[in-house]
């Protein structure tokens, strides 16, 4: 059975500072893996979306990377900023077979940061 | 983007009665569609993966009859919580994958139901 880690729960830097959040899955067999973030009260909003055949991803100031083998994944956050304050979810959708309803995404408890102005 | 719609974002009803919460996909078609519960300050749980035209898979420990599931169209599926009890007061939010995308899943903005 799949699960998702994610360390830490939760997460204080004053702004401007770079930070890493991870991702751990215990099964290597994903289709890909999605960061998303979440804002309290609110739905996702998808960061960055790594396909199982590639290392990373990019956008602006977040990278997130892939290791399949290990089972992680990192998002780093370059010069953070108070509007970075949000819960970080990190999400692997299993392995795609048009047969079955696999595809479905697998969450980890989430990583809540906050950037202290 | 793709947009996946839920309605409505926020509703509260009373113990015993039954609540729809709808989510369409904008401008896409989606043959799978996806609900998920979420308990305050608590990750995602994955309750069933809905299927056009056929009936929902359900995830374990997840009761098929109090949580109806129905995608009738390629555009929508309703999540209905039948019999409501304040223990199933919570944040509600669905998914939808669109094929012709890559099989990107686009999340809705969830819906908060509060059973008094």
């Amino acid at each position: 059975k799949q699960e998702v880690t994610q360390i830490p729960a939760a997460l204080s830097v004053p702004e401007g500072e770079n930070l890493v959040l991870n991702c751990s899955f215990t099964d290597s067999a994903i289709y890909n893996l999605q960061w998303f973030r979440q804002d309290p009260g609110k739905g996702l909003t998808s960061l960055l979306l790594i396909q199982s055949s590639q290392r990373e991803q990019t956008s602006g100031r977040l990278n997130a990377s892939l290791d399949k083998s290990s089972g992680r994944s990192t998002l780093y956050i370059a010069a953070s900023q108070p509007g970075d304050s949000a819960t970080y979810l990190c999400a692997v959708s299993t392995a795609w077979k048009v047969s079955s309803n696999t595809g479905k995404l697998i969450f980890g408890q989430g990583t809540t940061l906050q950037v202290k102005p | 983007g793709a947009v996946v719609s839920q309605h409505p974002s926020r509703v509260i009803c009373k113990s015993g009665t039954s609540v729809k919460i709808e989510c369409r996909s904008l401008d896409f078609q989606a043959t799978t569609m996806f609900w998920y519960r979420q308990f305050p300050k608590q990750s995602l749980m994955l309750m069933a993966t809905s299927n056009e035209g056929s009936k929902a898979t359900y995830e374990q420990g997840v009761e098929k009859d109090k949580f109806l599931i129905n995608h009738a169209s390629l555009t929508l599926s309703t999540l209905t919580v039948t019999s409501a009890h304040p223990e199933d007061s919570s944040f509600y939010i669905c998914s939808a994958r669109d094929l012709f995308s890559g099989n990107t899943i686009y999340f809705g903005e969830g819906s908060w139901l509060t059973v008094v």
